[in-house]
């Protein structure tokens, strides 16, 4: 099975700052690799699909980008709306897997 | 489009239970659906898939225990739960489609005695 490693698990930064999460996947998935943010009590969101296509709806400030075993979620501008835990997911081949996480918290 | 779980509750070990997801707004017969959950307090855990044409994928933790099944002509995805465990306690999400740009607002499932 191929298992997804986030980093940070926890970050903390200000509003504006630009903001970087990792994603590492413990073999080549190509770029079947997407981004959901979840915010406290509610179901998770997609934000990128196919490591760099920005859902629609989803503010320009996200982007995606990686391939193969290495990929980050990149926020140009941290706003206090973007509170929330950030996972990746792999759909390269099944069974699928989340990451772990990493919760943003504001500085 | 929307996605509406149920079906969810108490429990005791070793029992059964069966989710329902009923979709509307798309045409559901056109897409692959999944099951993910979450329990209290973690991260999101994959369960199941289901393919348009009924392919099945499983992951490990719930292979042999667990049945992914649809009703097209329902517009309905089910989760048959069998031989529940405690760890099996936690939130079921349905989703569509390979990048679940949808979600239904979820159910909880208590496995307890």
């Amino acid at each position: 099975d191929i298992q997804m490693t986030q980093s940070p698990s926890l970050l903390s930064a200000s509003v504006g700052d630009r903001v970087t999460l990792s994603c590492k996947a413990s073999q080549n998935i190509y770029k079947y690799l997407n981004w959901y943010q979840q915010k406290l009590g509610e179901a998770p969101k997609l934000l990128i699909y196919y490591t760099n296509s920005l859902q629609t709806g989803i503010p320009s400030r996200f982007s995606g980008s990686g391939s193969g075993t290495d990929f980050t979620l990149t926020i140009s501008s941290l706003q206090p709306e973007d509170v929330a835990t950030y996972y990746c997911y792999q759909y390269n081949s099944g069974p699928y897997t989340f990451g772990a996480g990493t919760k943003l918290e504001l500085k | 489009v929307q996605l509406v779980e149920s079906g969810g509750g108490l429990v005791q070990p070793g029992k059964s239970l069966k989710l329902s997801c009923s979709a509307s707004g798309f045409t559901f017969s056109s897409y692959g659906m999944h099951w993910i959950r979450q329990a209290p307090g973690k991260g999101l855990d994959w369960v199941a898939y289901i393919s348009s044409s009924s392919g099945t994928v499983y992951a490990d933790a719930v292979k042999g225990r667990f049945t992914i099944s649809r009703d097209n002509a329902k517009n309905t995805l089910y989760l048959q739960l069998n031989s529940l465990k405690s760890e099996d306690t936690a939130i079921y999400y349905c989703a569509r489609g390979g990048i679940f740009d949808y979600w239904g607002q979820g159910v909880m499932v208590t496995v307890s005695s």
